[in-house]
């Protein structure tokens, strides 16, 4: 198993662009979650899916867009980039449940907005 | 909504020697989990330790355990014979036990600890 991957690494972008950052698991878990990592802020949740076709937004989730068309695959989209999305970006899952399964952290993406 | 505080921005320890670092948290809820994730310099977010709210036994993890105090909603990791490879920033996390949707970590800001020869 390849686990939770993310692509790209790194991103530059200018603002006002757009991007999609990638996450894909096969570890057939139906929850995914798209989180932000700030200096001196610790994880902020961004978006969260508890299955195909369903979403949420969590703490921050402006300027962020998610769907979610199938299990493995959980895409995070900026419509419009801005330097305050300067930011490391991780895409987790775990198991559907309520007990306390481990989230699976991706190696992050970490954006960089000019 | 739940919060997550770790007060100590940065630790440092010996080689050996054992650190504990705090957690404390705030939540109406009864039923809930704790974790304590690490970060080290590679990026990667490793979970440590994992403790339900409902068991009263401290979770342990080989050098690795928490003091859960449910009432005092203080929630430390120690970390015993410390190694180099332990040189990370760790994050409390704060999960709540919810039923038929996706149950969110609450994270704190994190403690940089520094393991030195």
């Amino acid at each position: 198993n390849a686990g939770v991957t993310q692509t790209p690494k790194f991103q530059v972008l200018k603002t006002g662009q757009s991007m999609t950052l990638q996450c894909a698991q096969d570890m057939n878990h139906e929850y995914m979650s798209w989180y932000r990592q700030d200096p001196g802020m610790g994880l902020r949740l961004i978006h969260y899916s508890v299955g195909a076709g369903i979403t949420d937004q969590g703490e921050v989730p402006n300027g962020y867009n998610v769907s979610r068309s199938t299990t493995e695959d959980f895409p995070l989209r900026l419509l419009s980039a801005a330097p305050s999305q300067t930011s490391v970006y991780f895409c987790a899952s775990r198991p559907p449940g309520t007990g306390a399964y481990e989230q699976y952290f991706g190696p992050g993406t970490r954006l960089t907005v000019t | 909504a739940q919060t997550v505080t770790q007060s100590q921005p940065e630790m440092s320890v010996q080689e050996a020697e054992t650190v504990t670092l705090s957690c404390t948290y705030d939540t109406s809820e009864n039923n809930y989990y704790l974790f304590w994730y690490k970060q080290p310099p590679s990026r990667q977010m490793i979970l440590v330790i994992r403790q339900e709210a409902y068991k009263q036994q401290n979770a342990t993890e080989n050098r690795f355990s928490v003091n859960f105090q449910k009432a005092a909603k203080s929630f430390s990791l120690k970390i015993s014979d410390s190694q180099l490879g332990d040189t990370a920033m760790y994050f409390c996390a704060f999960m709540k036990h919810a039923t038929g949707t996706a149950s969110k970590l609450t994270f704190g800001t994190g403690t940089r600890l520094q393991v030195t020869l």
